[in-house]
């Protein structure tokens, strides 16, 4: 049973604090992922990496960035938290380039206030 | 560049009722499609794709090419099919699938 998790279900930030939320999977993925749910936005997707120390930026990769040193770990990184990203993230992780299904984490709950 | 259009933000239905969820797509080529839920404090997990032609859960999604829709559909909703459910795209040859921004289902008692 592949398993997604997070580091945090709930987090609560200052403006300008940098802010790492992560995101672990232990079924030996290739591919992983960080997405923005927002209500009536849907999924969007922020950054992707298809390898380790491999990444591509998403549809909204702006204020973000990321890193992926090991295989299971992808860390998504605010630099600087703004209210804008007040927002619910979600961690996925596919298992390699032909792969369909995405596994999901939890969530984490962000708020910056 | 592909798009997932569902129409619909919120569905609310009585149990016994038969439920659609509207999904319509945008790809010049051949494209995957699928059906992503999330239940209530749940994480979201894959529902059904569209190669598998399967019901899950009573629900079934046929692709229609000539409208590009793929439309969820269930003949007698349950209250624990209430959920937030994602369509979703998978251009040929790509990993990266575009979402669509979800319809929430509310089944009434």
């Amino acid at each position: 049973d592949v398993k997604v998790t997070q580091s945090s279900r709930y987090l609560v930030k200052r403006t300008g604090e940098k802010v790492f939320l992560e995101c672990v999977q232990d079924m030996d993925h290739e591919n992983m992922f960080w997405y923005r749910q927002d209500p009536g936005l849907g999924l969007r997707l922020i950054y992707f990496s298809y390898d380790v120390k491999m990444k591509e930026k998403g549809d909204i990769p702006e204020g973000y960035s990321v890193s992926r040193e090991k295989k299971e770990r992808f860390s998504l990184i605010l630099e600087s938290a703004s209210t804008n990203q007040t927002s619910m993230y979600l961690c996925a992780s596919s298992f390699g380039p032909a792969s369909y299904e995405q596994y999901f984490g939890p969530g984490t709950r962000l708020t910056v206030t | 560049a592909q798009r997932v259009t569902q129409p619909e933000k919120l569905l609310s239905v009585f149990k016994g009722a038969p439920v659609e969820l509207k999904c319509n797509y945008s790809y010049s080529g051949s494209p995957e499609l699928f059906w992503y839920v999330q239940y209530s404090r749940q994480r979201l997990q894959l529902l059904l794709r569209h190669i598998s032609r399967e019901s899950i859960k009573g629900f079934t999604a046929d692709l229609n090419k000539g409208e590009t829709s793929f439309h969820l559909k269930k003949p007698f909703a349950q209250e624990e099919d209430s959920a937030m459910y994602y369509c979703a795209l998978l251009p040929g040859g790509s990993y990266i699938p575009t979402f669509g921004r979800g319809t929430s289902l509310i089944v009434h008692p």
